[in-house]
């Protein structure tokens, strides 16, 4: 089973400035990887596949990279709406598929 | 666009069985895999189960393998899970999720509101 970790646990930013969140997986996933963002009380939402594809209606202040074992999401400017907890994913080498622990983005 | 609805979310005794249902709209429903990912809140997002578009092929995570089993009904756009020998870990809100395509890889692209089981005596 491939494992996802994910550093930090959490990160205080202050709007307008930029969070790097990172995610490794125990193994070679090549760019098989998503990220997802979850606000209390809401399912997760799609914001990137394939490493780096931003989804349908993502802002293009969430860019995804990274290949193999080493990924980052990048939100260039955070906004009010951007502070929630965001997971990585891989779905290279399934089932099962694999979740990081997460990362809650707060505000500073 | 793409929806889906869960339902059938209880609280039940341990041991006991439920059934949820994801019922789908706005795509080919029978064109595509289903998932079942769950979240509890100790242990995260932990992927549950998987049936692919016809049905012709399951997989099931270890915690569940044994007791969960999911199945569908393309006439209906219906994806179940059955869920039976219900244990107190099983505790959790349970989503279904849409798998998309990239370069022969397949991701949960499109998930539901989820539906909330609770397992106590």
């Amino acid at each position: 089973e491939v494992v996802m970790t994910q550093s930090p646990a959490t990160l205080s930013v202050s709007p307008g400035e930029r969070a790097t969140l990172s995610c490794r997986a125990s193994e070679s996933i090549g760019r098989a990887l998503a990220w997802f963002q979850q606000k209390p009380g809401q399912a997760p939402r799609l914001l990137i596949y394939g490493a780096s594809s931003r989804a349908t209606g993502i802002p293009a202040r969430f860019s995804g990279s990274g290949s193999e074992t080493e990924f980052t999401l990048t939100i260039s400017s955070l906004q009010s709406e951007d502070f929630a907890v965001y997971y990585c994913q891989q779905y290279d080498n399934w089932p099962p598929y694999s979740f990081g622990q997460g990362t809650r983005v707060e505000i500073k | 666009q793409v929806q889906l609805v869960e339902s059938g979310g209880d609280v039940v005794q341990p041991g006991k069985s439920l059934r949820l249902s994801c019922a789908a709209s706005g795509f080919s429903f029978s064109s595509y895999g289903i998932h079942w990912v769950r979240q509890s809140p100790d242990k995260g997002l932990e992927w549950v189960a998987f049936i692919s578009y016809d049905g012709s092929t399951e997989y099931y995570g270890d915690s569940v393998q044994g007791r969960f089993t999911v199945s569908r009904e393309n006439s209906r756009n219906t994806v179940y899970l059955q869920m039976g020998t219900l244990r107190s870990e099983d505790t959790a809100v349970y989503y279904c999720a849409k798998e998309s395509w990239l370069n022969n890889r397949a991701y949960p692209s499109h998930w539901g509101q989820g539906t909330r089981v609770t397992v106590s005596s």
